[in-house]
């Protein structure tokens, strides 16, 4: 079964400060996404990683993928509060689109 | 102009009634999903349709059905709903590659 595990869960940071989200998954998966979501709103996409090395930047986000390492990572650069939400890495095997726990952010003056 | 719209956004009801949330997508895609998202915001797939054949049914009780008329639909019909049913649900439509699935606004399931 695909399994697909987010840390940390919980995450609060200072505004400027930088930090990474790490996403693992057990199998092998042909693709890795990353979401946000707002406070009582649906999920948006950020980024698709498709391949081995993918690397892929917007603003102060930036997510990478190691398929060797079943390792995601999305690494925030000098937080902004505007940035507060949780961020949910998925995989996905075919038709069976698996998330993680998602990791919630609040950025702090 | 929406590209996957789920109806009704917000759903009471009492325990034991039976209930129908639909999805519909205008996007193309050939394949659609039902997940729960429960009070930690933990996501749970649900089901799958591809082409209108059902791909994944991941332990879900069997009150739960799904139905795809046709492609660009994927409804969701509870029975006999328990307490533990309250959740949003999450309607999602991808294509096979390379893209993300798009999710709709959500259904906030109540169930008193």
């Amino acid at each position: 079964e695909l399994k697909v595990e987010q840390n940390p869960l919980f995450l609060s940071m200072q505004e400027g400060k930088n930090y990474t989200i790490y996403c693992n998954y057990s199998t092998t998966s042909d693709r890795l996404y990353w979401y946000r979501q707002d406070p009582g709103k649906s999920l948006e996409s950020l980024f698709v990683l498709l391949s081995n090395g993918a690397v892929k930047q917007e603003g102060r986000l930036m997510a990478s993928l190691d398929t060797k390492a079943r390792l995601s990572t999305l690494h925030i650069t000098a937080a902004v509060h505007d940035l507060s939400a949780t961020y949910f890495c998925a995989v996905d095997k075919t038709y069976d689109m698996r998330f993680g726990a998602g990791t919630r952010l609040t950025v702090k003056p | 102009d929406t590209a996957v719209s789920q109806t009704p956004k917000y759903l009471v009801t009492q325990m034991g009634n039976d209930k129908s949330i639909k999805c519909e997508q205008n996007l193309g895609h050939d394949t659609m999903y039902w997940y729960k998202q429960d009070s930690k915001k933990f996501l749970k797939i649900m089901f799958s349709y591809n082409n209108k054949e059902l791909i994944i049914n991941e332990t879900v009780p069997n009150r739960f059905s799904p139905k795809s008329p046709d492609k660009a639909h994927l409804n969701l019909h509870i029975n006999s709903l328990e307490l533990g049913d309250s959740a949003v649900y999450f309607c999602a439509s991808s294509q096979e590659w390379p893209t993300e699935a798009f999710f709709g606004q959500g259904t906030r399931l109540t169930v008193v």
